[in-house]
């Protein structure tokens, strides 16, 4: 079956452009994460779903970033007035359920370059 | 920021040996730890999950160890192949959230030379 599918895949950007980044997770997943991995590290938490709400947004760096998930399938991720400390990789994943002890299945995830 | 270690510097071994590597966590107590596999340009890809109350669990070629007094896990890979290079990342949720609110380690790169 289908996996976690993001797009773009690249995308540049100038510093002060808004961007949006989409994410489509496994059909039927109830939660849906948004992470960020810069070069050589790990990823971050960004923002978590449950369906449509938003529970926990307490990783995204700034009021710069918002996510939303309107009808608890496909995410958006959006960035307004980007700066160059925005460029890293930006990965989805997503899980069956809200539950503990679920593997989390990542998308191929969005690298973004600010110039 | 992240709190758990990882050794930043690659390992490189050679195909046949076993691979060992660590995940080292600092004032958390989780009740479970995983661990995925990340290659060059992909997303991470689970592996194994090791709750609190297990001392181990296997999959194939692959050991997992789960200390909780030292504060570790030891990640194994028995018989290693060459297809087995990639970058190999730790992760836990500290605050047990129920929904996975995971932090990830640094990962650790793994070479396996022919």
């Amino acid at each position: 079956g289908a996996g976690v599918s993001q797009s773009p895949r690249y995308k540049v950007a100038k510093r002060g452009q808004d961007v949006a980044l989409r994410c489509d997770p496994i059909s039927g997943h109830v939660s849906l994460f948004w992470y960020q991995q810069a070069l050589g590290q790990g990823p971050e938490f960004l923002t978590y779903f449950q369906n449509e709400a938003q529970l926990d947004k307490s990783g995204l760096p700034s009021d710069r970033f918002f996510a939303e998930r309107p009808e608890g399938s496909v995410s958006t991720l959006k960035i307004q007035r980007t700066q160059q400390e925005d460029s890293a990789v930006y990965l989805c994943a997503s899980t069956p359920s809200g539950q503990t002890y679920n593997e989390q299945f990542f998308g191929p995830g969005t690298r973004l370059t600010v110039l | 920021s992240q709190k758990i270690e990882q050794n930043s510097e690659a390992l490189n071994i050679q195909e046949g040996k076993t691979a060992t590597l660590t995940c080292n966590y600092t004032n958390y107590s989780p009740a479970y730890l995983q661990w995925y596999r990340q290659d060059p340009g992909r997303g991470p890809v689970f592996l194994l999950l090791i709750r609190e109350n297990e001392k181990e669990k296997r999959k194939e070629r692959l050991k997992v160890t789960f200390d909780t007094t030292l504060k570790q896990s030891l990640f194994h890979i028995t018989a290693s192949q060459p297809a087995d290079s990639a970058t190999y990342l730790c992760a836990l949720d500290p605050q047990n959230t129920g929904f996975q609110k995971l932090v990830f380690g640094t990962g650790t790169r793994l070479l396996v030379s022919p």
